[in-house]
């Protein structure tokens, strides 16, 4: 499977503690993105990087969420001293950024309850 | 970036046409109108766009107002699987992140 891939799927934890994920981009993909999804709600944008750069960040990635791209491959997103607010299915894509159409490609996304 | 407006909901018998509309009374110029989906549990994909001219794939067509201020995904013979979240989505030029609404839940019935 060549698709975009994340890790855990699933993920619960209690409130104060921290959690990291991991997101795996189609292999040729520069581009990778982070968006939080909340219940009845569209995906919300958070972050994304170009290569290792990070080029756009929220202002909903309060100073508790890091996201790092070391070698611009997979990304990491860390979120710091959980609240129950953090709980939302977070989602990683990725694009080609010589595709014009920029068409980005979702993963399955990781689910974060905390509790 | 410029607002979209869906309806919240639609039901589509299977096997009929569905055209899922949006308005974006606000586009510019340069902004391309894209169309993802949302199935049950899976993250969105992509489904069409266009700037000004009709368009057709494997998956839809997209009709675009002559005035570009909106425009109808059209899915031709909705089946089961089709069922989801559809969102309509304005992207400046070649574009970075995504603004998604709330989208239109399509239901369709066997």
């Amino acid at each position: 499977d060549t698709g975009v891939s994340q890790n855990p799927r699933h993920k619960i934890t209690k409130r104060g503690q921290n959690v990291t994920f991991r997101c795996d981009p189609i292999s040729e993909h520069n581009r990778l993105y982070w968006y939080r999804q909340t219940l009845g709600q569209g995906p919300e944008f958070l972050t994304y990087f170009q290569n290792e750069a990070q080029l756009e960040k929220s202002r909903l990635l309060s100073d508790r969420f890091s996201a790092e791209r070391p070698k611009g491959s997979f990304s990491t997103l860390e979120i710091q001293r959980t609240e129950q607010g953090d709980s939302a299915m977070y989602l990683c894509a990725s694009s080609f950024s010589g595709d014009y159409y920029n068409e980005q490609f979702f993963g399955p996304g990781t689910r974060l309850t905390v509790l | 970036d410029a607002k979209t407006t869906q309806p919240n909901s639609m039901e589509s018998n299977e096997e009929e046409p569905v055209h899922l509309p949006c308005n974006h009374s606000t586009i510019s110029g340069t902004d391309y109108i894209h169309w993802y989906r949302q199935l049950p549990s899976q993250g969105p994909e992509y489904v069409i766009h266009g700037l000004t001219s009709n368009v057709n794939n494997r998956m839809a067509s997209l009709a675009i107002a002559e005035d570009r201020k909106s425009s109808t995904l059209i899915l031709h013979r909705a089946t089961l699987r089709d069922a989801a979240v559809y969102y309509c989505i304005l992207i400046r030029g070649s574009g970075d992140k995504l603004t998604f609404g709330t989208g239109t839940r399509l239901a369709v019935r066997p």
